[in-house]
């Protein structure tokens, strides 16, 4: 258990329509970030959230966005969902030393 | 973009055996970390290990970094049923306040076999 908590664990959306995923951070981390993994790849970076700000953010389109909020929680939204949004969405925190990434246990998002 | 890329994709291994991952890595990083994944669930932190540091152990992981060859292995020895996962390398080149981001390989599905 990292203290990492991801809601809801399954969705299934069709294509065009807009998802929302969540995210608690573990107790004391200010830092959260959000992967995409699809079938059979390794986790690709999509954005990073440090105290309520985007920090950072991979090669994803605008319609990919989201929001940190004061206790650290984070939202991960996607607008105009395509059929290659499918994947497994991962959520981590990060604490101040920022070396080590605490995952989540991911949203499985299917769009049909 | 994927900067990591392990080798084998899979592996497959009796009960007991040592179990050999590794992983190649294409631009400067300022430390290396080996994370775990059961069956499509989250990923789990197993080891970091800093540019400067050559071997790192903790339990029955032993992880090796050559920075100028850019690769890195993890060995598993005496392997159990329960270390069956996918196993990922990620390298984190963030630099000075920016964003801290890990960049994965595709990785090593273990599989062993009791």
């Amino acid at each position: 258990e990292t203290g990492v908590t991801q809601s809801p664990t399954h969705l299934i959306k069709t294509r065009g329509q807009q998802v929302t995923l969540r995210c608690s951070s573990q107790s004391g981390h200010n830092t959260v970030s959000w992967y995409q993994q699809a079938l059979g790849q390794g986790p690709q970076f999509i954005f990073q959230y440090y105290r309520e700000e985007e920090n950072g953010r991979g090669n994803f389109p605008p319609r990919f966005s989201g929001l940190q909020f004061p206790n650290y929680s984070s939202e991960l939204n996607v607008n105009a969902l395509e059929l290659d949004d499918s994947a497994l969405y991962l959520c981590a925190s990060s604490g101040r030393d920022r070396e080590t990434a605490f995952f989540g246990q991911g949203t499985r998002l299917t769009v049909v | 973009s994927q900067q990591g890329e392990e080798d084998p994709q899979a592996l497959s291994i009796q009960e007991g055996e040592n179990a050999t991952m590794n992983c190649s890595y294409k631009t400067s990083i300022n430390n290396l970390q080996w994370y775990r994944q059961n069956s499509g669930r989250g990923l789990v932190h197993l080891i970091l290990i800093r540019s400067n540091e050559r071997e790192k152990h903790s339990g029955r992981l032993r992880v090796t970094l050559d920075t100028s060859k850019k690769s890195s292995s993890l060995l598993i020895t005496a392997s159990r049923a329960a270390d069956t996962a996918s196993y990922f390398c990620a390298t984190d080149e963030s630099s000075g306040a920016g964003s801290y981001q890990l960049t994965f390989g595709k990785g090593t599905k273990l599989s062993v076999i009791p």
